[in-house]
């Protein structure tokens, strides 16, 4: 199967700052998703990417297809307290494979 | 929206024992329904894919015989974990696709914490 793998694997930052995450990938993708995932909850779509090159923001998130289709960053904004969680990258093709994960933590 | 709702929240049952999970689209209709497992700081994973009224496709390492999916409506799947073991205990999540809607995109439910004793 495909393998996403993201980085970093964890991120404890102060309320303010801006983050970064990235996902790639063993093979070339089409469509590039983010999720982010709640504790004790299921994943909701933050962003989805259809078209290598694609810039795509939703409020304080941004995430970009790669050139190469093979990667995808997400980026946050002025984190705030509620942005606590676990962020995930999926691919689709026929099928959902979720990356490794990236936990973010937010010290007010 | 979409709402997906899943029933139990969790459940605690014996060792050999089944349990059965349900999986609702509360407001759409879903051609298709995924099961997914998460363990403890894990990612998720496909466990399987049902269609209203077809057979599931279980992924590669999925026991079938023990995971029993149904898909008998549009807005209802369930899947069954028989002769629970506590290997089994885990966040069981399923997913919605609409019925029309864009191919790429699922719906969560918010998950079902099954612990097995």
């Amino acid at each position: 199967g495909q393998q996403l793998n993201q980085s970093p694997q964890s991120m404890f930052i102060q309320e303010g700052e801006d983050v970064s995450m990235n996902c790639t990938s063993s093979s070339i993708f089409n469509t590039w998703l983010w999720y982010k995932q709640d504790p004790g909850e299921g994943p909701v779509l933050l962003i989805a990417l259809y078209k290598a090159g694609e810039l795509t923001s939703n409020g304080r998130l941004t995430a970009q297809f790669g050139i190469t289709r093979k990667d995808s960053f997400l980026n946050i904004s002025a984190s705030i307290p509620s942005d606590v969680g676990i962020y995930f990258c999926a691919d689709t093709g026929n099928q959902f494979y979720f990356g490794t994960g990236t936990s973010l933590t937010v010290i007010p | 929206g979409a709402v997906v709702s899943q029933h139990p929240s969790w459940v605690i049952c014996k060792s050999g024992t089944s349990v059965k999970i349900e999986c609702r689209s509360l407001d759409f209709q879903a051609t298709t329904m995924f099961w997914y497992r998460q363990f403890p700081k894990q990612s998720l994973m496909l466990m399987a894919t049902s269609n209203e009224g077809s057979k599931a496709t279980y992924e590669q390492g999925v026991e079938k015989d023990k995971f029993l999916i149904n898909h008998a409506s549009l807005t209802l799947s369930t899947l069954t974990v028989t002769s629970a073991h506590p290997e089994d205990s885990s966040f069981y999540i399923c997913s919605a696709r609409k019925a029309g809607g864009s191919r790429y995109e699922q719906y969560f439910g918010p998950g079902t914490r099954l612990t097995v004793t």
